[in-house]
């Protein structure tokens, strides 16, 4: 079956570096996402890209964040300087079309920020 | 409006039980209606989905309950098995003019052997 690959599975980092998440959606699927998830918190949207550019981000997506899909692939979300508040799961997720169309979830990128 | 409130927190059940999970939204535009199963160490997988213009919907032992006057919806699991111990989501959305879920906060099933 497939399925939405994600790394690293786990990053520490220091706060105020720069981080990258890199996902590989599945391979005739045309949405990403980014989601994340807090510690015992729920799933909360961060932003979707569509056609190489952005279609809908959330409150949450600030300066601080950016994605891209470099090269047809793979699907970055670059956290520029992050803060303790960035800790968290990220969740890539990719779908064949938006709204109702099946969400398939990678395993997530699990970032610390100490 | 956003928002998609879900309970209980967690629940224990016996194995052969029903599990019921309880969500509520606000949006009367939500049209859309899915329930995700997270395993530990795992993404949310898309487990069952509703639109709003049936009132229920089964798929093997598990089966949501739509309420549209209510705005309510849930999810129930028949014979509950151990294996049916994770996280359950629900979330709501659009077919169309969105690309985002609204979650809800999730719920700690575990079923005792």
């Amino acid at each position: 079956e497939p399925e939405v690959t994600q790394t690293p599975s786990h990053q520490v980092t220091q706060m105020g570096q720069e981080v990258i998440l890199r996902c590989v959606p599945i391979s005739n699927h045309l949405y990403f996402y980014w989601y994340r998830q807090i510690l015992g918190q729920k799933v909360e949207f961060l932003v979707s890209f569509y056609n190489n550019e952005i279609s809908e981000k959330s409150e949450i997506f600030d300066d601080q964040f950016s994605v891209e899909r470099p090269d047809g692939s793979n699907f970055t979300l670059k956290i520029r300087s992050t803060k303790l508040e960035d800790s968290a799961m990220y969740f890539c997720a990719s779908s064949w079309g938006p709204g109702a169309n099946v969400l398939t979830f990678g395993a997530g990128s699990r970032l610390t920020v100490l | 409006q956003q928002q998609v409130k879900q309970s209980p927190q967690s629940l224990i059940v016996q194995k052969g039980g029903i599990s019921i999970i309880n969500c509520a939204y606000e949006n009367t535009a939500f049209d859309y209606f899915p329930w995700y199963q997270q395993f530990p160490g795992k993404g949310p997988a898309l487990l069952i989905a509703i639109r709003p213009d049936v009132s229920e919907k089964k798929e093997g032992r598990f089966t949501i309950s739509f309420n549209k006057s209510a705005k309510q919806f849930s999810l129930h699991i028949m014979d509950s098995q151990p294996g049916d111990s994770a996280t359950y989501f629900c979330a709501a959305s659009r077919v169309a003019g969105t690309y985002k879920y609204i979650f809800g906060t999730g719920t700690r099933l575990k079923v005792l052997a």
